[in-house]
């Protein structure tokens, strides 16, 4: 069965450090989205990606990240200078159609230091 | 604005039922329902869209109730599988806005 992934699965970074977090969505997918989830907390939507464009993207979602679809497969998000308050679980998803089910990659596990 | 769930944590016997609710404050336009297990990534169990159509992969059944802006999940006959957090999630142009969870718990 085609499932997400998301490499790598357990990232260790210094405040003010870039990251890059990749994801390969299914393949067939035109919807790709990314979520964080802060340890014990809810899941947060971040970002949706269609068409080579942010179509939606939530108040976290500030100028210090951004989304990019380098080629046909990969789906990365960078966030460009690392805070404490970013250590959380990032999550990849897709989805064949708008509002559909949305399919989760197994997770970044982000921890800045 | 974040849909609302209720009841926060729920602890049950193998085969019990259980119901999970969501409410929102805005109008639905589609809810879908998610499990996660403790340290993995969310799985989707269902969608309830506008207009009563759903879709859905297990045994799990749910309603929606468009005027009041409610959906329901009805687990029915609960295995210890079903253990987990179950998130609904309101969803508008692609934007899946999760409330806050519902922690069941199944024991033997």
């Amino acid at each position: 069965e085609p499932e997400v992934t998301q490499t790598p699965s357990h990232q260790v970074t210094q405040m003010g450090q870039e990251v890059i977090l990749r994801c390969v969505p299914i393949s067939n997918h035109l919807y790709f989205y990314w979520y964080r989830q802060i340890l014990g907390q809810k899941v947060e939507f971040l970002v949706s990606f269609y068409n080579n464009e942010i179509s939606e993207k939530s108040e976290i979602f500030d100028d210090q990240f951004s989304v990019e679809r380098p080629d046909g497969s990969n789906f990365t998000l960078k966030i460009r200078s690392t805070k404490l308050e970013d250590s959380a679980m990032y999550f990849c998803a897709s989805s064949g159609e708008l509002s559909y089910e949305q399919y989760f990659g197994p997770g970044t596990r982000l921890t800045v230091t | 604005q974040q849909p609302v769930q209720s009841p926060q944590a729920v602890i049950l016997r193998e085969g019990e039922d259980a119901v999970i609710n969501c409410s929102s404050s805005k109008a639905l336009y589609s809810v879908h329902w998610y499990r996660q297990k403790h340290g993995e990534a969310p799985v989707f169990l269902m969608i309830l869209l506008k207009g009563g159509e759903q879709k859905g992969h297990e045994k799990i059944s749910a309603s929606f109730n468009e005027k009041k802006q409610q959906s329901s999940l009805y687990l029915t006959a609960s295995q210890l599988s079903y253990s987990g957090t179950y998130f609904c999630g309101t969803e508008h142009t692609g934007k899946l806005i999760f409330g806050q969870g519902t922690t069941l718990q199944v024991k033997p």
